[in-house]
């Protein structure tokens, strides 16, 4: 049972245009999102998050929606920079258990073309 | 520099060998997590613990076997009943397991069993 979903494996974007990256979960009592970035062969790179009580977070390049409602985020990365591209993971924890305890998509390969 | 180490690397064992993967962390967190990371696909829990000599089994604890002796320090060790302990692990760690926060992730042990 897939709980939190990244349906596209991977995305390619020009240097200097925007990325979109999405995500969906099914588990309603999730209620606080993550972004992770990785490279091949090292752990994941926190980079921004989002609790269940905003529908919309910023941190320079990178902003996190969540649409409540339709159970979906996304991350938009604007602009875009070659050293950008990696694995991004989004994940999600629920109240009442460790935050740690995170279920993670299953990422998506972000290209970014100079 | 505060962070989580985990040694080594990489690792190669022969099957029907247990083994024992080391995860330390100086940031003083609460929390410690291991995921497993297998190709194409997000990373799952196998074990987490909130606080000292306690831990609790995660999605794919079959096969494991953890201990929390130390704050700084929760090892995973890999038993002969794990029936595919190939992976890429990876161990974390969180401030507060009760709050919003991040987790930090180590670099990851790569693990091949021949």
């Amino acid at each position: 049972d897939q709980q939190v979903k990244q349906n596209s494996p991977s995305l390619s974007v020009q240097e200097g245009r925007i990325s979109i990256l999405n995500c969906d979960y099914t588990n309603s009592m999730f209620d606080y999102f993550l972004w992770y970035k990785k490279y091949p062969a090292e752990g994941p790179t926190f980079l921004i998050s989002i609790s269940s009580i905003k529908d919309k977070n910023e941190d320079g390049r990178f902003t996190v929606f969540l649409n409540k409602s339709a159970k979906h985020l996304s991350l938009h990365i604007v602009p875009s920079q070659p050293g950008d591209s990696a694995v991004y993971f989004c994940a999600a924890s629920r109240p009442g258990t460790s935050y740690g305890k995170l279920t993670f998509g299953q990422g998506t390969i972000l290209t970014v073309h100079p | 520099d505060g962070g989580i180490t985990q040694s080594p690397k990489y690792l190669f064992r022969k099957e029907g060998q247990n083994v024992t993967l080391s995860c330390e962390q100086n940031l003083n967190h609460d929390a410690m997590y291991w995921y497993r990371q297998d190709p194409g696909q997000g990373l799952r829990l196998i074990y987490y613990s909130q606080i000292v000599n306690d831990f609790q089994k995660g999605d794919i604890a079959e096969g494991y076997s953890v201990s929390r002796e130390k704050k700084e320090s929760f090892p995973l060790t890999v038993t002969s009943a794990q029936k595919n302990p190939t992976a890429f692990y990876l161990c974390a760690s969180s401030i507060d397991p009760t709050q919003n926060t991040e987790a930090f992730f180590g670099q990851g042990t790569r693990l091949t069993v021949v």
